[in-house]
């Protein structure tokens, strides 16, 4: 069975510093897709990142990265240079090899302080 | 880009009765559409897919006479919760996705509807 794990529920971060939210997940297909979603607390779910299991280099885009460890398997999401709008609550997901369908972690809030 | 909305974005009804919502995909035809709920302070589960022109394929514990779903365009499905009850009250997200199996297809996820029944 698939599972993503995330352990932290809470994380605190001062503006301008890096924060690393991790996520951990299981799976016995050797296809596989990792997803990073904000959700802010007007509810809707926006795209951050998304790494591929072949792929040779960790996916960035601006400010967040994914630090992709596949032997440990891991897909942490690094946000650099924090800003206060980045307080939200953070998912990690998964998505099977053949099918469209995403396996969401419990998330971490990310607060973000002056 | 590609946008998702839902209608309506809250809701309050009295138990016992229907409520549905809806999920369009507004700038692209939807060959899939995913159904998830999201109780407080918890992840988001997914309820059911659902594809244009044929039954939804619910998930394990999801009674399908409870939550009926209807596919019914490339930009259109809704969910309807049936003879809700306090229980059923959740934030209901929808996500489409423009098509394909292979490799990444992006899904794209509408603002949400929050459902309080009382």
């Amino acid at each position: 069975a698939q599972k993503i794990t995330q352990t932290q529920p809470g994380m605190f971060v001062q503006e301008k510093e890096a924060v690393t939210l991790d996520c951990t997940y299981d799976t016995s297909d050797p296809s596989y897709g990792l997803f990073w979603y904000k959700q802010p607390s007007s509810g809707e779910m926006i795209f951050l990142i998304y790494q591929g299991s072949y792929d040779q280099q960790n996916a960035t885009e601006g400010r967040y990265s994914l630090n992709f460890q596949k032997a440990r398997k891991s897909a942490n999401l690094v946000i650099s240079a924090s800003q206060l709008g980045d307080s939200a609550m953070y998912f990690c997901a998964m998505k099977k090899h053949n099918t469209d369908k995403l396996i969401f972690g419990t998330g971490t809030r990310l607060q973000v302080f002056p | 880009g590609a946008v998702v909305s839902q209608h309506p974005s809250w809701v309050i009804c009295k138990s016992g009765t229907s409520v549905k919502i809806e999920c369009r995909s507004l700038d692209f035809q939807a060959t899939t559409m995913f159904w998830y709920r999201q109780f407080p302070k918890q992840s988001l589960m997914l309820m059911a897919t659902s594809n244009e022109g044929s039954k939804a394929t619910y998930e394990q514990g999801v009674e399908k006479d409870k939550f009926l779903i209807n596919h019914a365009s490339l930009t259109l499905s809704t969910l309807t919760v049936t003879s809700a009850h306090p229980e059923d009250s959740s934030f209901y997200i929808c996500s489409a996705t423009k098509g394909g199996l292979a490799g990444y297809n992006e899904q794209f996820f509408g603002p949400g509807t929050r459902l309080t029944v009382l």
